[in-house]
């Protein structure tokens, strides 16, 4: 099955600097890439995503940016501020054996703190 | 509320007691699945229904029991549960054919 490893686990920045989080995956045909955000006593919530057929995307502060060959991903965050403090997860997604559903593997999480 | 729902927020059982969590989600999905969250360990996916049929199971202990009667709802049911089973339960769901997940707000649960 699909192994996802994620670095660092914590990670300190000060306000306004960028934070660069990093996943790898063990699965080639994994094809799906989300990154969720889960603050402090919340549900997870999809930040951003890629699929396999493009190399990065980019909504506003964040980007993400993928690279098959080597089987990893990375979250990148500019600008960041205090209310981006919050623990994400990076995630790989394979088709469920047992029908049109996609089954998602989760890294164990990066703890982001920002420093205002 | 909207979106996905979770019953109750929090649980303190004991190791003898049956007790059950339910899901529900408002969002026309078909699938939904359960997750353990325990600290610093990733996400653990625990079943995964696809139109009422389990699909899923990752090697999950007896103890736990999911139910699915209608794509909108799902339950897990508890039984002689461990102290090591203390963790947030979080469901979520998902339409046919698509990526991404929509969770809810978890159950804590505390096993005593």
């Amino acid at each position: 099955g699909e192994n996802v490893e994620q670095h660092p686990s914590t990670l300190s920045v000060q306000e306004g600097d960028s934070a660069v989080i990093k996943c790898t995956y063990s699965d080639s045909a994994s094809n799906y890439f989300p990154w969720y955000k889960q603050e402090l006593g919340k549900r997870p919530q999809l930040i951003i995503d890629i699929r396999s057929n493009v190399g990065e995307k980019k909504d506003q502060r964040i980007a993400v940016t993928l690279n098959k060959t080597a089987k990893h991903f990375s979250l990148h965050i500019t600008e960041t501020q205090p209310e981006d403090s919050a623990v994400y997860f990076c995630a790989a997604s394979d088709r469920n054996s047992g029908g049109s559903n996609y089954k998602l593997t989760f890294g164990k999480g990066t703890l982001l703190t920002v420093n205002p | 509320e909207t979106g996905v729902t979770q019953t109750p927020r929090h649980l303190v059982m004991g190791m003898t007691n049956k007790k059950s969590l339910k899901c529900e989600q408002h969002l026309g999905h078909n699938a939904m699945y359960w997750y353990k969250q325990s600290a610093k360990k990733p996400l653990e996916l625990m079943f995964v229904y696809n139109f009422k049929e389990q699909t899923e199971n990752n090697s999950v202990p007896s103890r736990f029991s999911p139910e699915c009667p209608n794509s909108s709802h799902l339950f897990l049911h508890l039984h002689t549960l461990q102290p090591e089973d203390s963790a947030l339960y979080l469901c979520a769901s998902s339409q046919e054919r698509s990526y991404e997940q929509y969770f809810g707000p978890g159950t804590r649960l505390t096993v005593t």
